[in-house]
C-alpha cells in the first residue's frame, strides 16, 4: 500500500479556515485519496474523496496536487466540533482503507 | 438514518474467556471491515468481507481470532480465548464493494473490551 504522511498535530483558530496536508509520493494512478476524521469516543467518519480533481463537499474541499503527490484537506470555517484526527487515506480498488497516525486538529475558541 | 450497529457497546470479561462482537451492516451494503483501535498501534484493519467471503484476514491473530458472516446482516468476530492483550476498541464498518476505490465506508460507534 502506497503510504501517506501528515503531520502528527495542528491547531487552529474556531472560524478560521484550517489547511491539513497530506505527502503521497508513491501514489498509484488507480489510488483515490480519502479523508477520514474520528471525533473522541466515535468511530472514524468519511469526509471527502477524490481522484484527480479538486472536490466539494458540505463538510470541507479537498485540493489535490497536479502531480497527486500530495493534497490538502480544507476546512473552510473550523468550529470547536471539528477538533478531530484526521486520516488521510490511499484507496486502491478493492482495497480496504488503510489507516496511519493521522493529524490531530485542536481548535481554540 | 441507516447506521452500522455494534454490540455490545462495552464488554469486561476475565483472561480466557470466549468473547464475540456483533455488527449490523447498512442494508444493502455489501461490503464489511473490522478494525481493531489501541493508543499505541493506532488503527488496524483485521478483516475484510465482500458479499460475505472474506477477502483479507491477513491482519487477524488466527489463532484465536475468528470472523465470519452468517447473513447479509450480521458480521461477528469472536476471539476464543481472550487475553489482555486484546483490550482494544473494536470497529465495525460497511460500505459498498469498492470497485474504483470511490465508495465510502460507515462506521459503527465500535465495542470497547477490556480483558482482566
Amino acid at each position: 500500500d502506497a503510504k501517506t504522511t501528515q503531520p502528527n498535530s495542528m491547531e487552529s483558530n474556531e472560524e478560521e479556515p484550517v489547511h491539513l496536508p497530506c505527502n503521497h509520493s508513491t501514489i498509484s494512478g488507480t489510488d483515490y485519496i480519502h479523508w477520514y476524521r474520528q471525533l473522541p469516543s466515535q468511530g472514524p467518519e468519511y469526509v471527502i474523496h477524490g481522484l484527480t480533481s479538486n472536490v466539494n463537499n458540505r463538510m470541507a474541499s479537498l485540493a489535490i496536487a497536479e502531480d497527486r503527490k500530495s493534497s490538502t484537506l480544507i476546512l473552510h470555517r473550523a468550529t470547536l466540533r471539528d477538533a478531530a484526527v484526521y486520516y488521510c487515506i490511499l484507496r486502491a480498488p478493492l482495497n480496504a482503507l488503510n489507516f496511519g497516525k493521522g493529524t490531530s486538529l485542536l481548535v481554540t475558541p | 438514518d441507516a447506521r452500522v450497529t455494534q454490540t455490545p457497546r462495552h464488554k469486561v470479561t476475565e483472561m480466557g474467556q470466549e468473547v464475540t462482537m456483533r455488527c449490523q451492516p447498512i442494508l444493502g451494503h455489501n461490503t464489511v471491515f473490522w478494525y481493531r483501535q489501541t493508543m499505541m498501534q493506532g488503527l488496524e484493519l483485521l478483516a475484510y468481507f465482500r458479499n460475505r467471503a472474506p477477502l483479507d484476514d491477513s491482519g487477524m491473530p488466527k489463532d484465536r481470532f475468528s470472523a465470519e458472516m452468517p447473513d447479509a446482516t450480521l458480521a461477528t468476530l469472536k476471539i476464543q480465548p481472550s487475553e489482555p492483550r486484546d483490550s482494544a476498541v473494536y470497529f465495525c464498518a460497511s460500505g459498498l464493494a469498492p470497485g474504483r476505490a470511490n465508495t465510502e465506508a460507515f462506521f459503527g460507534q465500535g465495542t470497547r473490551l477490556t480483558v482482566v
